[in-house]
C-alpha cells in the first residue's frame, strides 16, 4: 500500500523566494502533521490537521510559514520570502483518528529538503 | 511546556545490549512512543507505551514509568543496522493530538 509521499524531494531556492511543499497522506488518515527537522536536530511541531476541524498552528514559527488541507487529503506547506535559516527537511506525518486512546503512531513521508541559498 | 531529554549519543558493539533513556514533563500525559530514524531517512515506528511496564517486540522492548517521567528502549543482540537515531516523542492531553519530540539519541553500533 502506498505510504506518506511529499513532493519535492529536493528544493535549492534563492533566498526571498516562496516555496510550496506538498504531502500525500495515507488513504483514510484524518490526521496530518508538519514537522521541521535541522541537521541533526530533533523534529520540531509546525501544524497539525484533523478532519474539518480547525488546524493546530501553535507551531509556525513566522507568519512566513502556512499550510492547508483539502478535506482529508493533500497537504501543502508554503514558506514565503524564504530565508537562509529555513533551511531544514520538512517531515509530513499522518495518523488515523484514534479518539483519544493516543495510541495511533505516526506514518512519516521521506520529507522535502529544503535549501535556501 | 514540556521538556524531553535523551542523552545525545551512545555507543555499542554488535551483539550487545544497549538501554535508551528518556524523560519527559508533561502535565497530561496521553502515550509515549518511540521512532527509529536513519540518516537521510523519515522516522519509523517502534512501539508504544501508555501504562507503565514492559513492552516487547522481538529485539526491541520499551519500558515507561509513568510517575517517575521515564521511558526507556532496549535493544538485545545488536545489530550494524540498528546504528540510527531513536526519538522518544510524548503525547499530551493540553496539547490536542500534538506529538512533541525529544531530540533524539543517535547510536552507533561498532563491529
Amino acid at each position: 500500500g502506498a505510504g506518506v509521499s511529499q513532493s519535492p524531494s529536493n528544493k535549492v531556492t534563492e533566498k526571498g523566494k516562496d516555496v510550496e511543499l506538498r504531502c500525500d497522506p495515507i488513504s483514510g488518515h484524518t490526521a496530518l502533521y508538519w514537522y521541521r527537522q535541522r541537521l541533526g536536530q530533533g523534529l520540531e511541531f509546525l501544524i497539525y490537521f484533523q478532519g474539518n476541524s480547525a488546524p493546530d498552528k501553535s507551531g509556525l514559527p513566522s507568519d512566513r510559514f502556512s499550510a492547508e488541507r483539502t478535506g482529508e487529503s493533500v497537504s501543502t506547506l508554503t514558506i514565503q520570502r524564504t530565508q537562509q535559516e529555513d533551511s531544514a527537511v520538512y517531515l509530513c506525518a499522518s495518523s488515523l483518528t484514534d479518539r483519544g486512546r493516543g495510541s495511533s503512531p505516526l506514518h512519516f513521508g521521506n520529507g522535502t529538503r529544503l535549501t535556501v541559498t | 511546556g514540556q521538556n524531553i531529554d535523551q542523552p545525545t549519543e551512545m555507543t555499542a558493539t554488535e551483539g550487545a545490549i544497549v538501554q535508551i533513556n528518556c524523560t519527559y514533563q508533561t502535565s497530561g500525559f496521553n502515550g509515549l512512543f518511540w521512532y527509529q530514524q536513519h540518516a537521510g531517512e523519515a522516522p519509523t515506528f517502534l512501539s508504544y507505551n501508555v501504562l507503565d511496564g514492559l513492552e516487547e517486540k522481538g529485539r526491541f522492548s520499551s519500558f515507561l514509568s509513568r510517575s517517575k517521567g521515564y521511558s526507556y528502549l532496549l535493544l538485545k543482540e545488536l545489530q550494524m543496522k540498528d546504528s540510527a537515531s531513536y526519538l522518544c516523542a510524548v503525547r499530551d492531553w493540553n496539547y490536542g493530538q500534538n506529538f512533541v519530540f525529544g531530540p533524539g539519541t543517535r547510536l552507533s553500533v561498532l563491529p
